[in-house]
């Protein structure tokens, strides 16, 4: 079975630094990988995905991913971060696309002024 | 406005009570599942259901039900609640035609409390 890990539970940075959220994920088999996002008091919403293809991978609000498979990792990235990206990011892998979505424990994000 | 409907969005519950939460989403979505938010756990899958007529457990299906009649709804039912089952609940529907992969759209979510 598949099973992914967020290293960071909490990652505070300031305003306009850049940050990298950490996902690795186990599987024996080829995966699709999602990072979703959950605002304050609301549903998730996806990022971005990786199904195949460019191991770099673009998403919404200037988010980025990279996929590494020898590492199995799925790392999050923006150059510089505002005060609206403060939320839950979760990361999430899928063994094909019919299969369930597992996600891993979430990383918080907290963007200082 | 195309997208998921929970109800409720908020409960307090007695412990031992019979509880369902409704889902119902109007995009035509084959697949739909109910997962299960707790602090530090992320979101845990209960049930899911990849098309109308059937249903799987996921990875903590153990005191939950779930029927699925027909394409829109997906109701979960908590036969007799208990304290542990305190938990914000979401609904999420996908369709790999689509997208090409199990892109989930998530509901709103329902805070349940069991006291």
């Amino acid at each position: 079975a598949q099973s992914v890990t967020q290293l960071d539970s909490q990652v505070p940075v300031f305003e306009e630094a850049p940050v990298e959220l950490r996902c690795n994920y186990s599987s024996s088999v080829s995966v699709y990988l999602f990072w979703y996002v959950q605002y304050p008091n609301q549903g998730l919403q996806l990022l971005l995905k990786y199904l195949s293809g460019s191991t770099l991978v673009k998403g919404i609000n200037g988010f980025e991913a990279e996929f590494n498979k020898s590492q199995t990792s799925f790392h999050l990235r923006k150059p510089s971060v505002h005060i609206s990206d403060t939320a839950e990011y979760f990361c999430a892998v899928s063994r094909t696309s019919y299969d369930k979505v597992i996600f891993g424990p979430g990383t918080s994000l907290s963007v200082i002024p | 406005i195309a997208g998921i409907t929970q109800a409720p969005t908020s409960q307090i519950l007695a412990a031992g009570r019979r509880m369902t939460l409704r889902c119902t989403q109007d995009m035509r979505h084959n697949a739909m599942y109910w997962y299960r938010q707790d602090l530090g756990l992320g979101l845990r899958l209960i049930h899911y259901s990849n098309t109308a007529g059937t249903t799987g457990k996921g990875e903590v299906p153990d005191g939950y039900s779930v029927s699925r009649a027909n394409t829109d709804d997906f109701p979960l039912t908590l036969a007799s609640a208990v304290p542990s089952q305190t938990s914000v609940y979401f609904c999420a529907s996908s369709d790999s035609r689509e997208t090409g992969a199990n892109v989930l759209t998530f509901g709103a979510g329902s805070r349940l409390t069991v006291l």
